[in-house]
């Protein structure tokens, strides 16, 4: 079984603070991704990697950078956390690009 | 026009009673598509791939329309455990595409 684990479900930071969202998965797979998920939004893609130190821009960059330094391990930063960075965090793995990706339980970031 | 489009819902289902709901995509290029299952305030799981000729598992029945560029979800038999949000998932060019969701609820 895939198994992708994020470092926390849940997470409170104030405005101007940096984050930092870890996720690791265990399948080998090539590609990585970050998502948040909002109400009425659906999934939207912030970044992506297809290999290790390999990123690339998703819909929603602005505001977040990435880092992939192991196969297994991709990060997602907050350089300056805003509230409306408020939402739920998701990572995800897959084999190729095209393939079904699996996720992480998620971590729910509040920025007040 | 959103890549991947879903009516949003909620369906209201009988428990045993068959339910059905579609997802329209823009992009006639793509060539993956699944169906995810998301419960409340959890990570979305794969349900199903669906094939070109249709796919089915158990009680779920998948199918794909090239044509007019959707795909189906059909749930027979429909079990109070069926109750979630289910995602639409289109690959149009490299990368997924993942719909809004449609929430189902399955009542007593």
């Amino acid at each position: 079984d895939v198994k992708v684990t994020q470092s926390s479900r849940y997470l409170v930071k104030r405005t101007g603070e940096k984050v930092f969202l870890e996720c690791v998965q265990d399948m080998d797979h090539e590609n990585m991704f970050w998502y948040r998920q909002d109400p009425g939004l659906g999934l939207r893609l912030i970044y992506f990697s297809y290999d290790v130190k390999m990123k690339e821009k998703g819909d929603i960059p602005e505001g977040y950078s990435v880092s992939r330094e192991k196969k297994e391990r991709f990060s997602l930063i907050l350089e300056s956390a805003s509230t409306n960075q408020t939402s739920m965090y998701l990572c995800a793995s897959s084999l190729f690009a095209q393939a079904e990706q699996y996720f992480g339980p998620g971590t729910r970031l509040t920025v007040t | 026009r959103k890549e991947v489009e879903q009516d949003p819902g909620p369906f209201n289902v009988p428990e045993g009673a068959t339910v059905a709901f579609n997802c329209t995509y823009s992009n006639s290029a793509s060539q993956s598509f699944f169906w995810y299952r998301q419960d409340c305030r959890k990570e979305p799981k794969l349900l199903m791939s669906v094939y070109s000729s249709g796919n089915e598992d158990g009680r779920f029945t998948a199918q794909l329309n090239r044509a007019s560029q959707y795909i189906s979800l059909l749930i027979r038999d429909s079990k109070l455990s069926d109750s979630a949000t289910y995602l639409c998932v289109v690959e149009p060019g490299g990368k997924l595409q993942f719909g809004a969701g449609t929430q189902v609820v399955v009542t007593p």
